[in-house]
């Protein structure tokens, strides 16, 4: 699997977009970006994943780069509840390889 | 569906002790995995099944460690002789073959070993 790199924490204040960034250079070119988030106490959630364009959903937007070096997740309105750690992962759509989990983003919502 | 189940939420045991979590996955779903989860840090990859099959362990499953998945369902994760070291929480997903939906998570077995 690709190993991801993420800052450790990050702030965005509330009604504000987050964006939350993930550099993943030694990505391959089957390989996925999936992101996942993880709310205290809680089990991770997936949010979305991509592997070269741009992709939207009800929770989030991913935008990855043209040279699939880095991607970044944007939350549009962040609110209290997305108080989180969001981890980017790199892995194969198939399944086949159980996805390796970092330390992730730890997101605090701010009011 | 009520999505993935754990059994117990929180489990206490006597060092040396056995202990077995039990793990219902989404009932379509085909692939169940396992993780642990410290305090800081994300989820670690232990084994994972494709239907009844166990087709990868990591290295971090000692010998004491032992899971199954018969008749392909639900799935259990037994310790034996527990450590201290194992205290952790122990977290199931499951998913489908190219699942539009990634891994669904379950909210985790909490083990204390004291």
């Amino acid at each position: 699997d690709a190993k991801t790199t993420q800052p450790t924490s990050m702030d965005c204040a509330e009604g504000r977009a987050a964006n939350l960034p993930c550099n993943h250079s030694t990505i391959s070119g089957n390989e996925y970006v999936y992101w996942y988030r993880q709310i205290h106490s809680q089990g991770p959630q997936y949010i979305i994943h991509g592997l070269k364009n741009n992709e939207t959903n009800e929770m989030a937007s991913l935008i990855i780069t043209e040279d699939r070096k880095s991607s970044t997740l944007i939350l549009p309105h962040a609110t209290l509840r997305d108080t989180a750690v969001y981890y980017c992962i790199g892995g194969t759509y198939s399944g086949n390889t159980p996805l390796v989990f970092g330390k992730g983003t730890r997101l605090s919502v701010i009011a | 569906d009520t999505g993935v189940s754990q059994n117990p939420r929180h489990k206490i045991t006597k060092r040396g002790q056995n202990v077995t979590f039990r793990c219902d996955p989404i009932s379509e779903h085909n692939r169940l995995y396992w993780y642990r989860q410290t305090l800081g840090q994300g989820p670690e990859f232990l084994t994972y099944f494709q239907n009844e099959a166990q087709l990868e362990k990591s290295r971090l499953l000692s010998d004491r460690f032992s899971a199954e998945r018969p008749k392909g369902s639900f799935s259990t994760l037994e310790i034996q002789r527990t450590e201290q070291g194992d205290s952790a929480m122990y977290l199931c997903a499951s998913s489908a073959d190219r699942s539009q939906h990634g891994y669904t998570f379950g909210s985790g077995t909490r083990l204390t070993v004291v």
